[in-house]
C-alpha cells in the first residue's frame, strides 16, 4: 500500500445520508482510480481520473461522483447512500509514463449502509 | 459475462505442490496483469505480460498468455501456505478509445501447510 491511503478505514451511515471517500497518494502518479468490491463481483470501476479536474465514468458509475482539485486527491461521494452501496471501496493508482498501466492499490474502506 | 474470468473459483491444494489458475477474456488486449488481494488487503501487482509475449518468470510465478485462444495461465510453484489467498487477472485493452483495466471475479487459493 505503498503511498496511497485512504479515509476512513471503516464507515457506517444510514441510508440517504452522503457521504465522502477520500484517496491519498503521495506518488505523483496521473492516474487515480475508484473501485467497488463485493462478493462474486470482483472489483468494478466506478470513476476514475487521468489529471487534475479530468474525470470519467467506469461500469458502476449510478449513486456516485468525484472529484480531484489536486494531484495527489481523489474524492469519492455518494450523494445519498444506500443499502446497494455497501461494500469495500478501493483507491488505486498508476502511472501511464511506464506504458504498462500496473495499478497500485489502497488498504481499502468497509462502508456499511444501514 | 465478464472481459477476464478466472477459473476455477476456488483451489485448494496442499503445500509444496504447483497452483494453476486460467483467466479467459473476450477481446483484444493490450497487456494482462496478475493481481494477488490477502483477506482484507488492497490487490498487489504481481507480473504484467504484453500482448506480443508468450510467456514470462518472475520468481515462483509462471505466466503464459494465448492471444488465440484468449487465455492466460499462473502457475505458482511449489507452493507455501503465505500464497494463500485471491488471484485476480486484469485485462488492459486501448489505446483506441484509451486504456481501460477490467478485472475478473478472482480465483480463491488456499494452500494447507
Amino acid at each position: 500500500d505503498a503511498g496511497i491511503t485512504q479515509s476512513p478505514r471503516h464507515k457506517v451511515t444510514e441510508t440517504g445520508t452522503p457521504v465522502t471517500l477520500r484517496c491519498h497518494q503521495t506518488e505523483n502518479h496521473r492516474y487515480m482510480y475508484w473501485y467497488r468490491q463485493d462478493p462474486g463481483h470482483g472489483l468494478r470501476l466506478i470513476h476514475y481520473s487521468y489529471g487534475v479536474k479530468d474525470t470519467d465514468k467506469g461500469e458502476v458509475s449510478d449513486g456516485y461522483s468525484v472529484s480531484r482539485s489536486k494531484t495527489e486527491d481523489f474524492l469519492l461521494t455518494l450523494e445519498s447512500a444506500t443499502s446497494s452501496q455497501t461494500s469495500v471501496y478501493f483507491c488505486a493508482i498508476s502511472e501511464s509514463r511506464t506504458g504498462s498501466y500496473e495499478q497500485y492499490f489502497g488498504p481499502g474502506t468497509r462502508l456499511t449502509v444501514t | 459475462s465478464q472481459q477476464g474470468e478466472e477459473d476455477p473459483q476456488a483451489l485448494s491444494i496442499q503445500e509444496g505442490e504447483n497452483a494453476t489458475m486460467n483467466c479467459s477474456y473476450k477481446t483484444s488486449i493490450n497487456n494482462l496483469q496478475w493481481y494477488r488481494q490477502n483477506s482484507g488487503r488492497g490487490l498487489v501487482h504481481l507480473i504484467l505480460i504484453r500482448s506480443n509475449e508468450r510467456e514470462k518468470h518472475s520468481g515462483r510465478l509462471r505466466v503464459t498468455l494465448d492471444t488465440s485462444k484468449k487465455s492466460s495461465s499462473l502457475l505458482i510453484t511449489a507452493s507455501r501456505a503465505a500464497d494463500t489467498a485471491s488471484y485476480f487477472c486484469a485485462t488492459v485493452i486501448g489505446p483506441t478509445g484509451g486504456f481501460k483495466t477490467i478485472f475478473g471475479a478472482g480465483t480463491r487459493l488456499f494452500v494447507k501447510a
